[in-house]
């Protein structure tokens, strides 16, 4: 199985300020067909999770902008431009390679 | 847009078998583009991809390595709804579990289940 880990694991922020996570694969996450398969998904508290990135770099619908996803191969990173009030949760990173599909162990953004 | 509604016990016995179904509106479990997945959330785990089902011509299925040999996906095509059947449960099987669509090609899980919170616990 692709083994999938995060840093940091907690991550306070200052609202306006950006902020950034990194996410590493156990090996390429890059499809024959040229796509690299990683996703971004936040929970927000009492919520169910929702994607945010896929494919390494596409935001899903309704995303809003200031959520942004770089990276190729193994490495990979969200970044958050400006930080506001209701982006805390647990951002988890996701391979999508190949099955069984292996999640991050999630990094837990809160306001400082 | 697809809605996916869960039902079933909250609480499970140790030993006996974990059962949840989704009911799906706005789409069809035979999607042939698209799939359906089970995932579980606990603290100890974090998020945790369980398994999918997903219809191309024929039903194919994919499971977890840690939960392969005791969990089941059945799809029902009949009620439109998707099952999850899970054997031989111990408390660290306690979590909230959720059902999700899984679009092709990489998209991503696009929506997802409210969640159910099942104990395992005699």
């Amino acid at each position: 199985d692709i083994v999938m880990t995060q840093s940091p694991l907690s991550l306070p922020v200052t609202p306006g300020e950006p902020a950034s996570i990194s996410c590493r694969a156990s090996q390429s996450l890059l499809n024959r067909n040229g796509n690299t398969y990683l996703d971004w998904y936040l929970q927000k508290p009492g919520q169910s999770p929702q994607l945010l990135v896929y494919l390494g770099f596409n935001r899903a619908s309704g995303v809003p902008d200031r959520f942004s996803g770089s990276g190729s191969g193994t490495d990979f990173t969200l970044r958050i431009s400006r930080v506001e009030a209701e982006d805390v949760g647990l951002y988890y990173c996701m391979q999508a390679l190949q099955a069984p599909f292996t999640f991050g162990p999630g990094t837990r953004v809160d306001i400082k | 847009q697809v809605q996916l509604q869960q039902s079933g016990p909250g609480l499970v016995k140790p030993s006996q078998t974990l059962s949840l179904t989704c009911a799906i509106s706005g789409d069809s479990v035979s999607n042939n583009n698209d799939g359906w997945a089970w995932v579980r959330k606990s603290p100890s785990r974090g998020l945790d991809w369980l398994g999918r089902a997903y219809y191309r011509s024929e039903w194919r299925y994919d499971y977890a390595t840690h939960v392969e040999g005791r969990m089941t996906i059945i799809p029902d095509t009949s009620r439109n709804q998707l099952s999850l059947q899970l054997n031989s449960v111990t408390p660290e099987d306690t979590a909230v579990y959720y059902c999700a669509k899984t679009r092709a090609l990489g998209q991503g899980i696009v929506s997802w289940g409210q969640g159910t919170l099942v104990t395992v616990s005699s």
